[in-house]
């Protein structure tokens, strides 16, 4: 079962910011916050991961609470192709376990 | 660099009928993933090798699905006998291998939608 609570859709105008919060207060000291998405017809795609530090990369930027138990993913200039289904999964970083996907978050891009 | 394949995309089969699914993953990932989604359900985990050996297959939902990676380089999904409940997409993903690899990032195939009428 997923570890992960998250809002079952989200809109956001196009060029503003997404935020996409997750709760996970279950989450253990050795286990990462993971995003995906899963945009209509494709795979699952990653976007970003994190421990407890914020992080950022090209696609996203990750915001992680200090006490770890809630994250919030956006997305700083949202576009018509961000449309898609938002996954947050907590996951050990070693040994490549498996991942289990939870509802996620459908996120749609209003023009 | 090529992603992971997966063939064929659509698939459609009478139940009792027996299908089987292929998957290439990134060249040089010794681990690799079966997953699917359902109709209407949440996208599971149905096994992970790493390279030809089952490291987990604790999702496979029955003695009808046998998974192979002959090599440890592609990897095969068979349905025998395929049941209506089988039909949705089945997803194929593959990473470096945990040691040599900075994140258990997974980069996933386009899936394969199967049907069973």
């Amino acid at each position: 079962d997923a570890k992960t609570t998250q809002p079952p859709s989200m809109d956001c105008a196009e060029g503003r910011a997404a935020n996409l919060p997750c709760n996970h207060s279950t989450i253990s000291g050795n286990e990462y916050v993971y995003w995906y998405r899963q945009i209509h017809s494709q795979g699952p795609q990653y976007i970003i991961h994190g421990l407890k530090n914020n992080e950022t990369n090209e696609m996203a930027s990750l915001i992680i609470t200090e006490d770890r138990k809630s994250s919030t993913l956006i997305l700083p200039h949202a576009t018509l192709r961000d449309t898609a289904v938002y996954y947050c999964i907590v996951s050990s970083h070693f040994g490549n376990e498996k991942l289990t996907f939870g509802t996620g978050t459908r996120l749609t891009i209003i023009p | 660099e090529a992603g992971v394949t997966q063939f064929p995309s659509h698939s459609v089969i009478e139940k009792g009928q027996t299908v089987t699914l292929r998957c290439d993953p990134i060249s040089g990932h010794d681990n690799l993933y079966w997953y699917r989604r359902v109709m209407g359900k949440e996208i599971k985990f149905l096994l992970h090798f790493v390279k030809e050996s089952k490291q987990d297959e604790s999702g496979m939902p029955n003695n009808r699905f046998l998974a192979e990676r002959t090599g440890g380089t592609y990897s095969t999904l068979k349905v025998q006998p395929a049941e209506l409940e089988d039909s949705g997409v089945y997803f194929c993903a593959s990473s470096q291998d945990y040691g040599t690899s900075t994140h258990n990032e997974q980069f996933f195939g386009p899936g394969t939608r199967l049907t069973v009428l």
